[in-house]
């Protein structure tokens, strides 16, 4: 069983359209963090949601943190050939031992 | 400046021969943890160490061993390496358990 839902998992688009990512699970999570990662490197922080109903923004990337902290959505708006790579949502769960459950992936392509 | 740092980046191992991968940090964190990450998957949690105290995951094969001498370093050794261990290896750190965590940009195994 997969704690943390993400969706979808890969995600091919036009270079200037939008896009929606989502992490969902049923359990509820003390904090989110969204990762970033490109081939051969390691996963890069983005952001980490902690307060239910938290909006953050990053340049063109907002990440939202629902408002029972069991899931989030990560939306790029006019997105890049940069901003392809593999997106990672992971959460420390509020029961459960104290470590980072990842989702399974958004394998994102950016075409120019 | 980077704050996780792993060496080698790449490390080719004959199938059976040890192999070390090491890691460092200079954010003085606590915790500091060993990934294992297979192609587009999520990183998979082989142990972490809290201080000087150690935390062997269930399923962590005993193939798989760690060391912390400080606070700045880690080690993984694999002490019969197999062609299924070839792998991109993580090493990250935190605060405290439950907190973010930073990655560094890995070690690519390869096993022959």
């Amino acid at each position: 069983t997969q704690l943390l839902e993400q969706s979808p998992q890969f995600l091919s688009i036009q270079e200037g359209e939008n896009l929606t990512v989502y992490c969902n699970s049923s359990s509820v999570f003390s904090s989110l963090q969204w990762y970033r990662q490109e081939p051969g490197e390691g996963p890069v922080l983005l952001v980490t949601v902690v307060t239910g109903g938290e909006v953050k923004k990053l340049k063109r990337l907002t990440f939202q943190f629902g408002d029972a902290r069991k899931d989030s959505s990560l939306h790029i708006t006019a997105a890049q050939p940069g901003d392809t790579g593999l997106y990672l949502c992971a959460g420390v769960r509020i029961q459960g031992a104290q470590k980072l459950v990842f989702g399974q992936g958004t394998r994102l392509t950016i075409n120019p | 400046d980077a704050m996780v740092i792993q060496n080698p980046r790449y490390q080719v191992t004959q199938f059976g021969k040890p192999v070390t991968l090491s890691c460092s940090q200079t954010l003085n964190h606590n915790v500091m943890y060993w990934y294992q990450q297979k192609s587009s998957q999520a990183p998979k949690l082989l142990f972490h160490y809290y201080d000087k105290d150690f935390n062997n995951e269930a399923d962590t094969p005993d193939n798989f061993q760690s060391r912390r001498p400080n606070t700045s370093f880690c080690f993984l050794d694999i002490r019969s390496p197999g062609l299924g261990d070839a792998a991109m290896y993580l090493c990250a750190t935190s605060i405290i358990r439950g907190h973010e965590q930073y990655f560094g940009p890995g070690t690519r195994l390869t096993v022959t």
